[in-house]
């Protein structure tokens, strides 16, 4: 697709498993978290959000679980499902309202 | 779906032409956003505003200009487009909340 790079990570998976996608982040003053998936050719869509005072936080098919002391965030997606393919991006705030990106992961789910 | 849109979807220019990205939303949200992505790099900032003729630059802003005359719409300036400005410009606001949700992108190529 248009808006992704061609050395992504990539994660492979098959349709049922559950996902697990990574993120390092930079700032330990960042204090709040968003995952996004970018599927090719739209811009990216909010799926998650969580605040430092958390360390686990659930949505419908998906966790997102934080750890402060290693500066960790991942994305946990159950159930993974042909439509989840996409670029997935963890962003970091560290606390002036704008957002600094990861570099994104490959979601590739196999039918 | 946050309302924001984002014209012209695709453009190429000359190197050396001015060229402005518009922006426009109907939510009335205080912060908006302009950002690149090209392979590699990910999602960068180039600037934002915090209001109508307020605005902070973003960690890419040179050859770059904005201006915010009216809540809902949020331009961006190439004074002098160069090669290096080929990319997928895309917008953002962000709500109360710290969510930031994005329009559909622009495709800049510059020849």
């Amino acid at each position: 697709g248009e808006n992704v790079g061609l050395h992504l990570p990539t994660l492979s998976v098959q349709e049922g498993d559950n996902s697990i996608i990574n993120c390092a982040y930079s700032n330990s003053a960042s204090d709040y978290f968003i995952w996004y998936k970018q599927e090719s050719g739209k811009g990216p869509q909010f799926i998650i959000d969580i605040r430092s005072n958390m360390d686990k936080r659930q949505g419908q098919r998906v966790t997102v679980l934080l750890n402060k002391t290693v500066k960790h965030l991942s994305l946990q997606i159950a159930a993974t499902q042909p439509g989840d393919s996409a670029v997935y991006f963890c962003a970091e705030n560290p606390g002036r309202r704008a957002l600094t990106f990861g570099s994104g992961t490959r979601l590739q789910v196999q039918p | 779906d946050a309302g924001i849109t984002q014209s012209p979807r695709h453009k190429v220019t000359e190197t050396g032409t001015p060229v402005t990205l518009r922006c426009h939303q109907t939510e009335n949200h205080r912060y908006m956003y302009w950002y690149r992505q090209d392979p590699g790099h990910g999602l960068r900032l180039i600037h934002y505003s915090y209001g109508v003729k307020d605005t902070d630059k973003g960690e890419v802003s040179d050859g770059y200009s904005v201006s915010r005359s009216k809540t809902e719409d949020f331009l961006l300036t190439l004074e002098s487009a160069t090669s290096s400005q080929t990319s997928v410009y895309f917008c953002a606001i962000m709500r109360e909340s710290y969510e930031q949700y994005f329009g559909p992108g622009t495709r800049l190529t510059v020849t």
